[in-house]
C-alpha cells in the first residue's frame, strides 16, 4: 500500500541554523501538501504542490516537489523559536492524502 | 468565517462501547475526510465522504463508519471500542474531494480504557 517517510524524525538545531525535512513516497504522487503541527495542536496546511520540480517559497520556507514526484523536501532558512513543531507531509493520489510520518523541529535559542 | 468545529473535544470510553464523534466543515467546504492520529504518529485516513457518501476508505475495520447530512456535517461511528482506537480523532475539511489543502479542527481526544 501507500507509503510516505520523512527523515529525521526528530530535529534539533540552535536558532539560526538551517532545518531541512524529507519525504518520500513509494508511489508516484500527484500532488503533495504540508502541515505543520505545534504540540497539542492539529495540523495546519501550509502548502501544496502539483507540478514535477515545483519549487515555491513562503518567506524563510522553501518546498520542492521531485522531478519523479515522489519526494520532496521542506526547508527552512535561519529557523525561530516559533518554528518549532512537527512538519508532515502528505502525498496525494487521486483524492485521498496519505500523510508521512513527521519531523519534529526542536530550536534552541 | 467559522473553521472546523469538532465535538466532544475529550472523550472517555470503555472497551466494547460505542462512540460518535462529530464534525462541522469550514463554512463553503462540502468535503470531510476522517483521520485517527495515534500520539506521536502521523495522521492515519480512515475516510472521506462528499455529497452525502463514502468516497473514498482507507485501512480501517468495519467496526468504524460515518454518515454526511445535507448540512455537510459528519459522523464518525466506532463499534465495539478497543483499548487500540484511543488517539486523536481529526476532521478536515475541504472544498471538492480534491480541494486544495485541508483545514483540521482541534480534534477528539478519545481514551479507550
Amino acid at each position: 500500500g501507500q507509503q510516505v517517510m520523512q527523515i529525521p524524525q526528530y530535529q534539533h538545531v540552535q536558532e539560526g541554523e538551517d532545518f531541512t525535512t524529507y519525504c518520500n513516497s513509494s508511489t508516484t504522487l500527484s500532488n503533495i501538501q504540508w502541515y505543520k503541527q505545534r504540540p497539542g495542536g492539529h495540523p495546519v496546511f501550509l502548502i501544496q504542490l502539483v507540478k514535477s520540480g515545483e519549487v515555491k517559497k513562503q518567506k524563510r520556507l522553501t518546498f520542492q516537489f521531485g522531478e519523479a514526484k515522489k519526494n520532496s523536501s521542506l526547508h527552512i532558512t535561519a529557523t525561530q523559536t516559533t518554528d518549532v513543531g512537527t512538519y508532515f507531509c502528505a502525498g496525494g493520489t487521486g483524492n485521498q492524502f496519505y500523510f508521512g510520518t513527521g519531523t519534529s523541529l526542536t530550536v534552541i535559542p | 468565517d467559522a473553521g472546523v468545529t469538532q465535538s466532544p473535544t475529550h472523550l472517555i470510553k470503555t472497551r466494547g462501547q460505542q462512540v460518535t464523534l462529530r464534525c462541522s466543515p469550514k463554512s463553503g467546504h462540502d468535503t470531510v475526510s476522517w483521520y485517527q492520529q495515534a500520539l506521536g504518529q502521523g495522521p492515519q485516513f480512515i475516510f472521506q465522504y462528499y455529497e452525502e457518501e463514502e468516497r473514498q476508505r482507507g485501512n480501517f475495520p468495519d467496526r468504524f463508519s460515518g454518515h454526511q447530512f445535507p448540512n455537510y456535517s459528519s459522523e464518525l461511528n466506532v463499534n465495539a471500542l478497543l483499548l487500540g482506537d484511543s488517539a486523536l480523532y481529526l476532521c478536515a475539511s475541504s472544498l471538492g474531494y480534491r480541494g486544495y489543502g485541508y483545514t483540521f479542527g482541534s480534534g477528539t481526544r478519545l481514551t479507550v480504557v
